[in-house]
């Protein structure tokens, strides 16, 4: 029963450096989502996709760029990392009509050097 | 400027009493509010939700009141228990085919043995 499941775990980059985190979910849903966690400041959207093909820009999405490959994968990549960008990152999806409940990943924690 | 705000940063209750955390939105088009629960190194778990047209909703020791006039909501826990110690989310979404959740700053709730 995997759920949302994001890749890597952990990860260290240093500033300039490019990656892409991975984000693949099997519930079958149509919405998927990319959050960053900071301390004190809650949960912040980065971009979405309501559908396959479809991606549109949440609360801060400067400095990120996603991919929604097919239903099942979302992907984020930073092109160039900030040090502004050390957080948490949680992938999330969920389907319109099963009570509105967005499900979240276990995270990745990325630091930028 | 916050939607969703989640004034009291931490809360701390003995185990057995009542748990009280509040929330209060400002946009009166948020149709769908719920609740999340994290602990640390793991991804939010969904807690429990209301709809705008409901102003309770109860599951087992979880009750969500909704006050739409004073735009606030509340989890009450009873009876608090130490496993419920975790940091909680308050979230707000506007139902439809671009849902997506925005998320206050969280509380920390300790429930002391």
């Amino acid at each position: 029963n995997a759920g949302v499941t994001q890749t890597p775990k952990f990860q260290v980059l240093k500033t300039g450096q490019s990656m892409t985190l991975q984000c693949a979910q099997d519930m079958n849903h149509n919405s998927m989502y990319w959050y960053r966690q900071d301390p004190g400041m809650g949960l912040r959207l980065i971009y979405y996709s309501a559908s396959e093909g479809t991606t549109d820009k949440g609360e801060v999405p400067n400095g990120y760029n996603v991919s929604r490959l097919n239903k099942r994968e979302f992907s984020l990549r930073l092109e160039s990392a900030a040090p502004s960008q050390t957080s948490v990152y949680f992938c999330a999806s969920s389907e319109v009509g099963s009570g509105n409940t967005i499900y979240f990943g276990e995270g990745s924690w990325l630091t930028v050097v | 400027d916050q939607q969703v705000k989640q004034n009291s940063p931490s809360l701390s209750v003995q185990e057995g009493r009542i748990s009280i955390l509040n929330c209060d939105y400002t946009n009166s088009m948020f149709d769908y509010f719920l609740w999340y629960k994290k602990y640390p190194a793991e991804g939010p778990t969904f807690l429990i939700s209301i709809s705008s047209i409901k102003d309770k909703n109860e599951d087992g020791r979880f009750t969500v009141f909704l006050n739409k006039s004073a735009k606030h909501l509340s989890l009450h826990i009873v009876p608090s228990q130490p496993g419920d110690s975790a940091v909680y989310f308050c979230a707000a979404g506007v139902g439809g085919s671009n849902y997506k959740l925005t998320f206050g700053k969280g509380t920390l709730l300790t429930v002391n043995p």
